[in-house]
């Protein structure tokens, strides 16, 4: 059974960079995309951006000039980098999968979400 | 493209049969997937394509709907049915989420 394992720093202050990795456990790293996905505290959710194991990407043009997402197969591991953060980035941060390319079918597994917090 | 959930909130008691509808502010076929998501949680798949049960999802949720208006029904509440539930679009990027429906225990 696929499990997402999530981590990265949880308080940052104003400009700082955000940096996540979620690794991937038991099941393929290939032929899936690979997205994050962000949800301020008691708000809905905001889709953040998706790479395939090719390396592929596809952003949220509301944060592509701050977002990086990148993958390292020989680690079953996927990474966001966020940069020049505010207060508005603070959110609930989840690494989620997808069968196919634009999660025509959903995003079926989650991994736990990790707080971030930018705060002064 | 903007997708719109009703009720925003919603109270009911277990054994009711209750329906959330979430509309596209354009056409996005079937491309409509619904999630659960309890406090503290992630989001939990429950239909993807509109009307195709997630395996493992019990058979008291539906999914219904093309083009621009989609419904999920649960047809008898439960207990653990109580959560928040979202309509997302995967017709085009980027992907996008309705406002979440909260349904509560009257």
């Amino acid at each position: 059974q696929v499990q997402l394992q999530q981590w990265g720093a949880g308080l940052l202050r104003p400009s700082e960079t955000l940096s996540l990795t979620c690794t991937v456990y038991g099941a393929s790293f290939s032929g899936f995309y690979w997205n994050w996905i962000r949800q301020p505290p008691g708000k809905g959710l905001e889709w953040i951006g998706e790479i395939n194991p090719s390396g592929t990407t596809n952003y949220n043009p509301s944060l592509k000039s701050r977002v990086t997402i990148s993958v390292d197969m020989s680690k079953n591991q996927f990474s966001l980098k966020l940069s020049s953060v505010t207060a508005a980035d603070t959110a609930v941060y989840y690494c989620a999968r997808a069968r196919t390319i634009a999660a025509r079918l959903g995003f079926d597994s989650w991994g736990q979400g990790t707080l971030v917090t930018v705060s002064s | 493209i903007q997708m719109t959930q009703s009720p925003s909130s919603l109270s009911a008691s277990v054994g009711d049969r209750v329906t959330i509808t979430c509309r596209a502010s354009e056409s996005i076929s079937r491309y409509l997937n619904w999630y659960q998501q309890k406090p503290g949680k992630a989001p939990k798949i429950l239909i993807f394509a509109a009307s195709s049960l997630q395996s493992g999802v019990p058979s008291r949720f539906s999914g219904s709907g093309s083009g621009t208006d989609f419904t999920l029904t649960i047809s008898s509440l439960q207990p653990e049915d109580f959560a928040t539930y979202y309509c997302q679009q995967s017709y085009s990027t980027p992907l996008s989420f309705g406002q979440g429906t909260k349904l509560e225990i009257k």
